[in-house]
């Protein structure tokens, strides 16, 4: 069946540091892969998405690139804020196998200290 | 604006009760899921339905209950055989054809069993 592993956390960088969060995923199919975002007491959010292989999602200052061969979507961004503060999920859908249904890591909290 | 509602944001409820989640979508989404999450923990999916008047089982669906009339609405029942019922439920809708298939959240139920 389909997996996704993140890094484990929890992770706590000072501003403006480099933020990497890994993500491998196991899936039979042909995924989409995801990152999403959830704030304290919030639900989640889709941060960024890349729907095949060497496509790079990004969104507000974050990148992750779909790696097929090392079957990876590692998430990174230059300069974290005390504002990105939040827990990251790591996700994948795989029409063909999972019928529209999401695999979901485990999530990896981020602190930021100004 | 499109999205989904999930209400109340907090409940209360004694042991023994059964007690009744609800979620709304407007996006015209086939697809509709529920999930539970813990502190410090990732998602669980509890049901999930993919058409008006159908729904299957997710990994934890013991003690649970749905049901989904109408496109728009898929109510979650936590009844009195849930053993642990207290946790963040959260709600989330997709597209079942196309791709990607990403899920739209609600802001999340925290339900609080004593």
């Amino acid at each position: 069946g389909n997996s996704v592993t993140q890094m484990e956390g929890p992770v706590t960088l000072s501003e403006e540091a480099f933020l990497t969060i890994n993500c491998t995923y196991t899936a039979t199919g042909y995924p989409s892969l995801f990152w999403y975002v959830q704030y304290p007491g919030e639900g989640l959010q889709l941060l960024l998405k890349a729907t095949k292989a060497d496509d790079k999602g990004s969104n507000k200052g974050f990148e992750a690139t779909y790696r097929k061969e090392t079957t990876s979507f590692h998430l990174e961004k230059g300069s974290v804020q005390v504002s990105d503060s939040a827990v990251y999920f790591c996700a994948l859908s795989d029409r063909e196998t999972n019928a529209g249904k999401s695999t979901f890591g485990d999530g990896t909290t981020l602190t930021v200290k100004p | 604006d499109g999205g989904i509602t999930q209400s109340p944001k907090y409940l209360f409820r004694k042991e023994g009760q059964n007690v009744t989640l609800s979620c709304e979508q407007n996006l015209n989404h086939d697809a509709m899921y529920w999930y539970r999450q813990d502190p410090g923990q990732g998602l669980r999916l509890i049901y999930y339905s993919q058409i008006v008047n159908d729904f299957q089982k997710g990994d934890i669906a013991e003690g649970y209950s749905v049901s989904r009339e109408k496109k728009e609405s898929f109510p979650l029942t936590v009844t009195s055989a849930q053993k642990n019922p207290t946790a963040f439920y959260l709600c989330a809708s997709s597209v079942t054809s196309g791709n990607p298939f990403e899920q739209y959240f609600g802001p999340g139920t925290r339900l609080t069993v004593t």
